[in-house]
């Protein structure tokens, strides 16, 4: 059974750091791109970041670009998040998400997604 | 304001047909395929319908995608009450980011 979990959310002042983890389960990972998801509380889903599987091609919504780094580990089948520089606009639950096929929106499988929360 | 456009909100008796729109432009809808997504209170986003119009196993055929030109919908037949919930629709632009709508908010009466 494919499980996708996330981990490492939690409050932190603006300006802060915070790294989220996604750990995967049930399928081979290394073969697989991923993204990273986050939904605003009350909002609608925004695209974060996309990697694919070898780390190859990275891509992030201009809203995190220079802020947050998107990592993977295949040999511990994780993925992650670096947030740096956080901002009271990136309060929001993250979700991370399997592609199945390089096509990078076509998200087959989703964590139940980590809470951020940016407040001083 | 999200890159592509859809209505806030939709709604239908149960047994109905409704559809929801989803408007882009050249550089996302128009050039790359188009996804949707449902998501129940409190739930993660689950994907139904991938490539324009195809639908992953488990999903009922009374869900279906089209797509022209910059603008896709998505039709759901036979509504049921276990189908309210917010559906985005979603596609890769040609800038290199993705892109989601807005959301759709579906009310089953």
């Amino acid at each position: 059974e494919v499980q996708l979990v996330e981990s490492g959310g939690g409050l932190v002042k603006p300006g802060g750091s915070l790294r989220l983890s996604c750990a995967a389960s049930g399928f081979t990972f290394s073969t697989y791109s991923m993204n990273w998801v986050r939904q605003a509380p009350g909002k609608g889903l925004e695209w974060v970041s996309s990697i694919s599987s070898r780390s190859t091609y990275i891509y992030y919504a201009d809203s995190v670009k220079g802020r947050f780094t998107i990592s993977r580990d295949n040999a511990k089948n994780s993925l992650f998040l670096q947030m740096n520089s956080l901002r009271a606009e990136d309060t929001a639950v993250y979700y991370c998400a399997r592609v199945p096929q390089d096509q990078w929106l076509e998200l087959d499988y989703w964590g139940q997604g980590t809470l951020v929360t940016v407040s001083s | 304001q999200s890159v592509l456009t859809q209505p806030p909100s939709a709604s239908g008796t149960p047994g109905q047909r409704v559809t929801m729109s989803c408007s882009g432009s050249n550089s996302n809808i128009g050039s790359n395929y188009v996804y949707w997504y449902q998501q129940l209170p409190g739930t993660a986003p689950k994907l139904l319908i991938y490539r324009n119009n195809q639908r992953p196993s488990g999903v009922p055929d009374r869900f279906s995608g089209s797509k022209s030109g910059t603008s896709a919908s998505l039709a759901i037949s036979g509504l049921r009450s276990e189908d309210e919930a917010d559906y985005y629709c979603a596609a890769w632009d040609d800038s290199l980011s993705g892109v989601f709508g807005g959301g759709t908010k579906l009310t089953v009466l």
